[in-house]
């Protein structure tokens, strides 16, 4: 199993470009996470899904899209990038029920100029 | 908002002291507390967690304590070694069936050797 995967692991966007995040697991998890991690604040979430079809917003949803269209998938979007974006972008999954543990992906780091 | 609180924000030891990490959440409905290693460049991985109907919770040379009644949770490593320089950070689950867990900013630990 490879686990969870992002894609791509590093890009640079001029302001007001969009681009696309994907992060895909193989094992099955019905929740899914969007973080992002700047220095000395942590992981802050920005959307998450319980299920294939569904996404919520989460502590710093402003800027951003998702979808999960199908359940091994999360696509983070940024319509028009600032360089208040700048980041590590983390994508994490988790399997439904008792076990709470979250698998994290490689991360992308994202430069906006 | 549900808030966690982590401390020190950097700490250095000597190899071989023990080093101590601690975190306070605000929502007193949390129930689920992981600690997660982030070495330089490399993903967040969960190395110990503990519930909420669980006072103490050890593995080998780390521990995890929980005060509920304080709202306050604990990470102490014993024996560090150089391997163990990283950042950790705690976080807390509310009560819901969303999973989301609230991360604290994130403690950078040098071991010297």
């Amino acid at each position: 199993n490879a686990g969870v995967t992002q894609t791509p692991k590093f890009r640079v966007l001029k302001t007001g470009q969009s681009m696309t995040l994907l992060c895909a697991q193989d094992m099955n998890h019905e929740y899914m996470y969007w973080y992002r991690q700047d220095p000395g604040m942590g992981l802050r979430l920005i959307h998450y899904s319980v299920g294939e079809g569904t996404t919520a917003k989460g502590e710093v949803p402003d800027g951003y899209n998702v979808s999960r269209l199908k359940k091994q998938n999360f696509l983070l979007g940024l319509e028009s990038a600032a360089p208040s974006q700048t980041s590590v972008y983390f994508c994490a999954s988790r399997v439904w029920g008792r076990r709470e543990t979250q698998y994290f992906g490689p991360g992308t780091r994202l430069l906006v100029l | 908002g549900e808030n966690v609180e982590q401390h020190p924000s950097t700490l250095s030891v000597q190899e071989g002291d023990s080093a101590v990490i601690k975190c306070t959440y605000s929502d007193s409905a949390s129930n689920y507390f992981p600690w997660y290693k982030q070495e330089l460049g490399k993903r967040p991985q969960l190395i110990i967690d503990i519930r909420s109907n669980v006072g103490e919770k050890k593995d080998q040379r780390i521990a995890v304590t929980l005060n509920k009644t304080a709202k306050h949770f604990s990470l102490h490593i014993t024996e560090t070694q150089p391997e163990d320089s990283a950042v950790y950070f705690c976080a807390a689950k509310g009560s819901s069936n969303t999973g989301k867990l609230i991360f604290g900013q994130g403690t950078t630990l040098q071991v010297k050797p």
